[in-house]
């Protein structure tokens, strides 16, 4: 598809479980961002990847969140140890930087909804 | 005080009636976006806009840069229109990240 996927679109676990969720940018974004929405709350930024260079991290909760990207594709996003409190949804954008160094429109993927149990 | 805040939380207006949603925010940006999630759904980008205003279809966005205020406003309302409206700005840093409001939640009735 054209737009940004993620998977899995809902994820069951029970506390104290490691988690992986996976992101498919739209193909030529370099930028790709994770946010967090948690039930009632406005969304918060996790991490940023631009093409090679190292990752913004400043987002993430805590050491037990960490997040991969290969080149400019896939990403995932990995919880370990999983908490109720990381119950959430976490939501993938991806975004074309422009040579002057700004940024264009960010595309949400679906979501994946996460429960800790 | 939250960065940038979104007026009003909710929003209950009958089908046809015009609608504003307001977005303050505190830091410098480059960029403004409104953002659309519907029950269940994921997120649309509605605009993206650092000076005057955008139309599309009966949805215009606005934004003052010197009083740090931007307007979503939606004209002839209908029960589709029924989602939470999300203002984020970004501010600028060489990451394109967005600050968000916390949405204001919009039900159109019949």
């Amino acid at each position: 598809g054209a737009g940004v996927s993620q998977s899995p679109s809902n994820k069951v676990t029970e506390k104290g479980k490691d988690v992986e969720l996976r992101c498919d940018p739209i193909s030529g974004h370099t930028a790709l961002y994770w946010y967090r929405q948690r039930l009632g709350q406005g969304l918060e930024f996790l991490i940023y990847f631009q093409g090679n260079s190292a990752p913004d991290k400043s987002g993430l909760p805590s050491d037990r969140f960490s997040a991969e990207r290969t080149g400019e594709s896939v990403s995932t996003l990995t919880i370990q140890r999983t908490q109720q409190e990381d119950s959430a949804v976490y939501l993938c954008a991806s975004s074309f930087r422009r040579s002057s160094g700004g940024y264009n429109e960010q595309f949400f993927g679906p979501g994946t909804r996460l429960t800790v149990l | 005080k939250n960065e940038v805040e979104q007026s009003p939380q909710n929003l209950t207006a009958q089908e046809g009636e015009f609608i504003t949603i307001n977005c303050s925010y505190s830091v410098g940006i480059s960029a403004l976006h409104w953002l659309q999630q519907h029950p269940g759904g994921g997120i649309v980008s509605l605009f993206m806009l650092s000076s005057g205003k955008k139309k599309h279809g009966r949805l215009i966005a606005t934004i003052n840069i010197q009083e740090k205020h931007s307007s979503l406003h939606i004209t002839a309302s209908h029960p589709r229109d029924s989602a939470v409206y999300i203002c984020a700005v970004d501010h600028g840093g060489s990451q394109g990240n967005l600050i968000f409001g916390k949405g204001t939640k919009l039900s159109v009735k019949p």
